[in-house]
């Protein structure tokens, strides 16, 4: 069974702070996607990452796949309030949307 | 980008009663969707894995005589919760995959059941 392991679980800081939440796991992944959740809604893409040692940016988010694409981190440069959410991982076991393992979820609390 | 929607986006009924929550794919055919259930401040926890054309996936400690899942077409997954019961209540939400290689899930906007 694949499992992913999300650090940190909860996270509040200041307006302006930077942060990185990681994302691990024992397996190997084809795929790695991370996603957005507010409450009350479905959770919203934010980057897939395919290649071993990727790295996308997305404005002030920084996404990295490991090279070995067992894990994954999301940085965020100078937190807004509106970045507060629920952060989820969610790995690929395949190419074709099957087999999806979620992380635990990191709970992002930005302050103004 | 690929859109999925999700109706109702809430709903409240009696206990003993059905309740019938539909998932469509609006620019893309999936051939698999995923119905999820969420509690507050967690993840999300599969529930099961609809194809199209065939019957649905449960995962481990799931009913699927109370958790009845359709997949008539590519774009319609349908999940009905069966003589709900207050502890049913929750929030509900599918994704679908598109058939093309490394396609992400797209989530609708989720169900929130209340059972009184």
């Amino acid at each position: 069974t694949q499992l992913l392991e999300q650090s940190p679980q909860f996270l509040s800081i200041q307006e302006g702070e930077n942060l990185t939440v990681y994302c691990n796991s024992s397996s190997v992944f084809s795929s790695l996607q991370w996603y957005r959740q507010e409450p009350g809604e479905g959770p919203v893409l934010l980057v897939t990452v395919v290649t071993g040692g990727e790295v996308k940016k997305l404005k002030r988010l920084t996404f990295q796949f490991g090279d070995a694409r067992k894990d994954s981190s999301l940085h965020i440069t100078a937190a807004q309030p509106g970045d507060t959410g629920l952060y989820l991982c969610a790995g690929a076991g395949d190419n074709y949307g099957q087999n999806f393992v979620f992380g635990p979820g990191t709970r992002l609390s930005v302050l103004p | 980008g690929a859109v999925v929607s999700q109706h109702p986006s809430r709903v409240i009924c009696k206990s003993g009663t059905s309740v019938k929550i539909e998932c469509r794919s609006l620019d893309f055919q999936a051939t698999t969707m995923f119905w999820y259930r969420q509690f507050p401040k967690q993840s999300l926890m599969l529930m099961a894995t609809s194809n199209e054309g065939s019957k649905a996936t449960y995962e481990q400690g799931v009913e699927k005589d109370k958790f009845l899942i359709n997949h008539a077409s590519l774009t319609l997954s349908t999940l009905t919760v069966t003589s709900a019961h207050p502890e049913d209540s929750s929030f509900y939400i599918c994704s679908a995959a598109s058939i093309t290689g490394y396609s992400p899930l797209h989530f609708g906007n989720g169900t929130r059941l209340t059972v009184t």
